[in-house]
């Protein structure tokens, strides 16, 4: 298994910009999670599908945030336009329900906003 | 609201040290309870976990208690490596359904040196 995969692993834009992170879960989980981290705030939970489907997304910082899951082999988070306060490591994590919290998470994609 | 508190690092140790990081939570009804480990670079790796009370997680040497009494997960290594340097998150889940998200504390860094 090749685990959670994320793409790309490093990313820098210019202010403006339309920036689409990407994520390929685990094949067979139903749960996918993006998280943000940043030294300031720690982890933050953005938002979470479950078989596909947004179960919340409080913490999806404002409305230049969006996130989708057209099918359960891959999700995107895309923030336009993006501003120099986004720059941060955005992490995807998928489990099984039976796992019971036990998240894989992917190796990250380091945002960097100039 | 569900939370998860770790005490204040970072933590610095010689190697073959023992550690103890604290961990408290705050949650209603019956959590599981996790740490995760992030190595320079990498996205955040599960380390141990305990679903009920009274049970003890292990891996890798690292050990910790659900202690619901005292709403603590510590975790505790006899003897530290350089190789253990990461950023160590303590967290708690409720379960599957609408509950399946993780709450993380802020996390803590250790560093080992030789």
């Amino acid at each position: 298994d090749a685990g959670v995969i994320q793409s790309p692993r490093h990313e820098v834009t210019e202010m403006g910009q339309e920036v689409t992170l990407r994520c390929k879960p685990i094949s067979g989980h139903d749960y996918l999670f993006w998280y943000r981290q940043t030294m300031m705030r720690g982890l933050e939970l953005l938002i979470y599908f479950n078989n596909n489907v947004p179960i919340d997304d409080s913490g999806m910082p404002e409305d230049r945030f969006s996130a989708k899951m057209p099918n359960a082999s891959f999700s995107t988070l895309k923030i336009q336009p993006s501003e120099p306060r986004d720059s941060a490591v955005y992490f995807c994590a998928s489990s099984f329900i039976g796992t019971a919290g036990g998240y894989t998470f992917g190796s990250g994609t380091r945002l960097t906003v100039v | 609201g569900d939370s998860v508190t770790q005490m204040e690092g970072p933590v610095t140790l010689s190697e073959e040290a023992f550690l103890t990081i604290n961990c408290t939570y705050t949650a209603t009804g019956y959590p599981s309870l996790f740490w995760y480990v992030q190595y320079p670079g990498e996205g955040l790796q599960l380390l141990l976990k305990a679903t009920k009370a009274d049970d003890k997680g292990s891996n890798k040497g690292f050990e910790a208690t659900y202690r619901k009494e005292t709403t603590s997960f510590h975790l505790e290594k006899g003897s530290v490596q350089v190789s253990d340097s990461a950023v160590y998150f303590c967290a708690l889940s409720k379960g599957g359904g609408a509950n399946s998200k993780l709450t993380f504390g802020k996390g803590i860094t250790l560093s080992v040196r030789p």
